[in-house]
């Protein structure tokens, strides 16, 4: 079974520090990695990462797949307080859209 | 474009009773999924509907169930609710149905059960 396992389990880092999140994987038949950002709600989608797209980056948060080292990781530098949030990883299995995700990790930013 | 919709978003249920919630996909996207968000266990797959066919049931028990619509507007339902059914139930949808495609989620609806 597919497995997705993230660290830390939670940080908490001051205003404008860099943050990296850690999630690594144990998938058969990988097609690609989901990251989401979770506040009180439901989640939001931020990257997919596959094999044809290793590195992604929108303003301050970027991501990198490692496919030899099954991992990614996410980054945040200049953290905001609205940062704050639950962020998770999740795979979807091989043909359908069932997602396997990690336990996340609750990032806390203090002003 | 409007997002996935799910209602009802906050609901109070009795020990026994039975519920059913719906979700409304984005409109095109033909593969409509089910989540059990809790403390304790983080999100789990409850099921995953493609063209009003079930094709992945997660690990639960038969009382939760679901389907498809023709129009691909999702409903599940949970029957003789149990205390430990408390959760946020959270429901995706995305286009083709296969692994690759960006799955959205709706709010998702918090059942309490006492």
């Amino acid at each position: 079974e597919d497995k997705v396992v993230q660290s830390p389990l939670s940080l908490v880092v001051h205003e404008g520090d860099t943050v990296t999140l850690n999630c690594s994987y144990e998938v058969t038949n990988f097609r690609s990695l989901l990251w989401y950002k979770q506040e009180k709600k439901a989640p939001t989608f931020l990257f997919m990462l596959t094999s044809s797209g290793i590195e992604k980056k929108s303003g301050r948060l970027s991501s990198i797949l490692d496919k030899k080292e099954l991992f990614s990781i996410l980054n945040i530098t200049a953290t905001q307080t609205g940062d704050s949030a639950v962020y998770l990883c999740a795979e979807p299995n091989f043909g359908n859209e069932k997602l396997t995700f990690g336990t996340g990790t609750r990032l806390t930013i203090i002003p | 474009k409007a997002g996935v919709t799910q209602t009802p978003r906050y609901l109070i249920k009795t020990r026994g009773q039975q519920v059913t919630l719906s979700c409304s996909p984005i409109s095109g996207h033909r593969s409509v999924s089910w989540y059990q968000q809790t403390p304790g266990q983080g999100l789990q797959f409850l099921f995953e509907y493609f063209s009003e066919t079930q094709r992945n049931k997660g690990n639960f028990p038969g009382r939760f169930s679901g389907r498809q619509f023709s129009n691909s507007r999702s409903e599940m339902n949970v029957s003789t609710l149990e205390l430990g059914d408390s959760a946020l139930y959270l429901c995706a949808s995305s286009t083709l149905g296969h692994s690759g495609n960006t799955i959205y989620f709706g709010e998702g609806s918090w059942l309490t059960v006492v």
